[in-house]
C-alpha cells in the first residue's frame, strides 16, 4: 500500500537550514513527489515536484532558497536561509494510478 | 496569473447537501483538470476527487465516492463539487486544485483556490 510518512514537527532558527523529509513506503522507490506548504490566512501554495534522481521542478515564484534531494523511498526539501514566513505545514504528495493523490501527515516547521 | 477562486463558506446540517463552486481565471481552462482535496480540523490533506476539463472524466476516492459529485462548467471555466448526506465528520475546508488534464498524468496540483469551510452542525 502507497504510504508517505512525514514527521510531524520540525524546528529551525532563523537564517539556518533545514530539510523536510517524506518516506515513500517499501517499493515505490520510483515514485515522485510533490512538496505543499499551508500557511493560515495565506492558502496552500505548490513548491516543487521531486524526482527519484533528486531532480526537481519548481512552482512558479518559489524562491532558489527552495531545493530538493532524493534517495531511495526518501524525498526531502531542502529550505535554506530560514525567514520567518516559511513557518507553516509542509507536506508531501504522490500519485497511486495516476489521478488519485495520495498525502502524506505533513510538517510543521516552526523558525525561532 | 492564475487564480482559483472558491464561493463561500456554508453551514449545513446533518443529512444535507452543499455544492461549492471553484471558478478559475488565467489559462484555458480545457487543458488542465480540477483536483478537490479537504481538510478536516487538526487534521491533515485528503484527496477527494478529480475531474478533466477537457472531457469531463472523473476519479473519486473510494471511502467518499458514493456522496461526492464533481462538475464543470466550461462557458465560466468553472468547476463544481457536491457533498450529499452530510455528516459531522464533513466539516472541513475544501480546496479546489489546478490538476492534470488526463486521467494517467502525474502533473502535480499547482495552483489551490483559497479554500471554502463547510461547516455541519446540528
Amino acid at each position: 500500500q502507497l504510504v508517505l510518512t512525514q514527521s510531524p514537527s520540525v524546528t529551525a532558527s532563523l537564517g539556518a537550514s533545514v530539510k523536510v523529509t517524506c518516506t515513500l513506503s517499501r517499493g515505490y522507490s520510483s515514485y515522485p513527489v510533490a512538496w505543499h506548504r499551508l500557511q493560515p490566512e495565506k492558502g496552500p501554495r505548490y513548491l516543487m515536484k521531486l524526482y527519484p534522481d533528486g531532480g526537481h521542478k519548481k512552482g512558479d515564484g518559489i524562491p532558489d532558497r527552495f531545493s530538493g534531494s532524493a534517495s531511495g523511498t526518501e524525498r526531502s526539501l531542502i529550505i535554506s536561509s530560514l525567514q520567518s514566513e516559511d513557518e507553516g505545514d509542509y507536506y508531501c504528495q504522490t500519485w497511486d494510478t495516476g489521478t488519485h493523490w495520495v498525502f502524506g501527515g505533513g510538517t510543521k516547521l516552526t523558525v525561532l | 496569473q492564475v487564480h482559483l477562486v472558491q464561493s463561500g463558506t456554508e453551514v449545513r446540517k446533518p443529512g444535507a447537501s452543499v455544492k461549492v463552486s471553484c471558478q478559475s481565471s488565467g489559462y484555458t481552462f480545457i487543458k488542465y483538470g480540477v483536483g478537490w482535496v479537504r481538510q478536516a480540523p487538526g487534521q491533515g490533506l485528503e484527496w477527494m476527487g478529480w475531474i478533466s476539463g477537457h472531457n469531463g472524466d472523473t476519479e473519486y476516492a473510494q471511502r467518499l465516492q458514493d456522496r461526492v459529485t464533481l462538475t464543470t462548467d466550461t462557458s465560466t471555466s468553472t468547476a463544481f463539487l457536491e457533498v450529499r448526506t452530510l455528516t459531522v465528520d464533513d466539516t472541513a475546508i475544501y480546496y479546489c486544485t489546478r490538476g492534470p488534464p488526463f486521467r494517467t498524468a502525474t502533473s502535480p496540483p499547482d495552483y489551490w483556490g483559497q479554500g471554502t469551510l463547510v461547516i455541519v452542525s446540528s
